[in-house]
């Protein structure tokens, strides 16, 4: 099954607020990644966050990671008409030679 | 960093038939994956592909229906045989320059199988 789970499943905002997307996850990692999928396109990284990192920011994104609860939070604050998009988080579980996706956010910023 | 692309971007094919995708990387990488991505749905991953070596499947994917090749460190190709209506899909390669860092990823190309 998958190894995370996201929620909300979507989200819609006013422009200019932010938004919180939450991931979370079974086993122990080695990193975690978010990434930003647009509609019908490739997925584009957004960050990578290590298992012994707990706060990561990028311009407007900020990426917390809790290992002992097994969750990760993606924070893009003043958001965007052009934030549109899915975003996914993915882990790089230990031991497992490849990356598993959560079920990802659909995000809608209105203007 | 590493541009991936895909071709062809999309396609419409008839139930039976195969279609071959490729992906051409612009730089050497280390790994290469394949994965399907249904509508509206997170991405599944099929297969990683290895250089010089048969592709590593995941649980649910078979060599005979996808397989895969790797020629070299910067192109691979998959093939979706036999198709059906159920593997209408986009289909997306992505590769990664070492370890499991970051993935960079193709376009995609959207299956439709009347």
């Amino acid at each position: 099954s998958q190894q995370g789970e996201e929620d909300p499943q979507a989200l819609s905002i006013q422009e200019g607020e932010n938004a919180t997307m939450n991931c979370s996850y079974k086993t122990s990692i080695n990193n975690l990644q978010w990434y930003r999928q647009n509609s019908g396109r490739g997925l584009v990284h957004l960050i990578l966050i290590r298992s012994n990192e707990r706060e990561k920011h990028s311009g407007r994104l900020r990426v917390t990671l809790d290992t002992s609860k097994k969750s990760s939070s993606l924070l893009i604050t003043a958001s965007r008409a052009a934030d549109t998009a899915s975003y996914f988080c993915a882990t790089d579980p230990q031991g497992a030679q490849k990356l598993v996706f959560g079920q990802g956010t659909r995000l809608t910023i209105n203007p | 960093s590493a541009v991936i692309s895909q071709k062809p971007s999309r396609d419409i094919c008839q139930r039976g038939t195969s279609l071959t995708i490729q992906c051409q990387v612009d730089s050497q990488v280390t790994m290469m994956f394949w994965y399907r991505q249904q509508p509206g749905q997170s991405l599944t991953l099929i297969a990683t592909a290895n250089q010089g070596s048969e592709a590593t499947y995941e649980s649910g994917f078979v060599i005979d229906k996808f397989p895969i090749s790797r020629p070299n460190l910067t192109f691979s190709t998959l093939t979706v045989s036999n198709m059906s209506p159920e593997d209408s899909s986009i289909y997306l390669c992505s590769a990664a320059l070492g370890g499991f860092n970051e993935q960079f990823f193709g376009p995609g190309t959207r299956l439709t199988v009347l």
